[in-house]
C-alpha cells in the first residue's frame, strides 16, 4: 500500500484564521481525496483533488471554504479557510490509481478551532 | 450526503467470541470495502470485495458482498484486544479507488 504522510498532525487554531493541510505521498497516485470527520460521526468526502484542474466538491462544500491544490501526482494541499469552531474535526487524504485499485487514507490532522 | 447505514452501532464482547457486522444502502454499489480505524489514526483497509456475491477472507476476517449489491457483511473470528477499534465500511459506485460513501460506523470494545 502507499505511504501516505500528512502536516500538521494536529493543530488548535483561533476563529477566523486559516489553515493548510498537506499531503505527501511516497509514490505517483492517479487519484487524491479529501474528506472530513467530525467528533464521533463517520467520514465524509469534502472533494476530489484533480491534478492540474480544479478540485471536484461535493454537495455542501465550497471552493472558497475548502480551497485545495495538486500540483503534482504526489501532493496536495486543503486550505480550511475563516474557520470557526465548526470545523473542528479530523482531516484525512485518501489515495488511489496507478499501482492501487483501492483507497488508502492518511494518518489525519486533528484540528481544533477554539 | 448518503450514509451507508451500519449496525450494530456497538459491540462489547469477551475476547475469543465472533463478531458480525453488516452495511445496508437504498442504493446498488460495484465495490465493497472494509476499513479499521483506531484511535489517533486514519482507517485502514482490511477487506475489499469486487463481486457481488463474493465472500473473501482475510485471516480471522470474512466478508461478504451481497447478491443485491446494496449490502456487505463482515466477520471477525476469535476476536483478541487488538480488534478494538471502529470497523467502517465503504462503497463505490465504480471502482474502490473512486470516491467512497461510508458507513456510520460499528465500535468493537472487547470486556476483558
Amino acid at each position: 500500500s502507499a505511504v501516505i504522510s500528512q502536516k500538521p498532525s494536529r493543530d488548535i487554531c483561533q476563529r477566523g484564521t486559516s489553515l493548510t493541510i498537506q499531503c505527501q505521498v511516497d509514490s505517483q497516485v492517479t487519484m487524491m481525496f479529501w474528506y472530513r470527520q467530525q467528533p464521533g460521526q463517520s467520514l465524509t468526502l469534502i472533494a476530489t483533488a484533480n491534478q492540474g484542474s480544479e478540485a471536484t466538491y461535493e454537495s455542501g462544500f465550497v471552493i472558497d471554504k475548502f480551497p485545495i491544490s495538486r500540483p503534482n501526482l504526489t501532493f496536495s494541499t486543503l486550505t480550511v479557510s475563516n474557520m470557526s469552531p465548526e470545523d473542528s474535526s479530523i482531516y484525512l487524504c485518501s489515495v488511489s490509481g496507478q499501482r492501487y485499485n483501492e483507497q488508502f487514507f492518511g494518518p489525519g490532522t486533528r484540528l481544533t478551532v477554539l | 450526503g448518503q450514509q451507508l447505514n451500519q449496525s450494530p452501532q456497538s459491540m462489547f464482547i469477551q475476547e475469543g467470541e465472533d463478531v458480525s457486522m453488516n452495511c445496508t444502502s437504498s442504493s446498488i454499489f460495484n465495490t465493497w470495502l472494509w476499513y479499521k480505524q483506531d484511535p489517533g489514526e486514519g482507517p485502514v483497509l482490511l477487506i475489499a470485495l469486487y463481486k457481488a456475491g463474493e465472500l473473501t477472507s482475510n485471516g480471522r476476517l470474512t466478508a461478504q458482498f451481497g447478491i443485491t449489491r446494496k449490502d456487505s457483511f463482515l466477520n471477525i473470528s476469535a476476536s483478541i484486544p487488538s480488534d478494538v477499534g471502529i470497523y467502517f465500511c465503504a462503497g463505490s459506485q465504480g471502482f474502490g479507488n473512486e470516491k467512497l460513501t461510508f458507513g456510520t460506523g460499528t465500535r468493537l470494545t472487547i470486556i476483558p
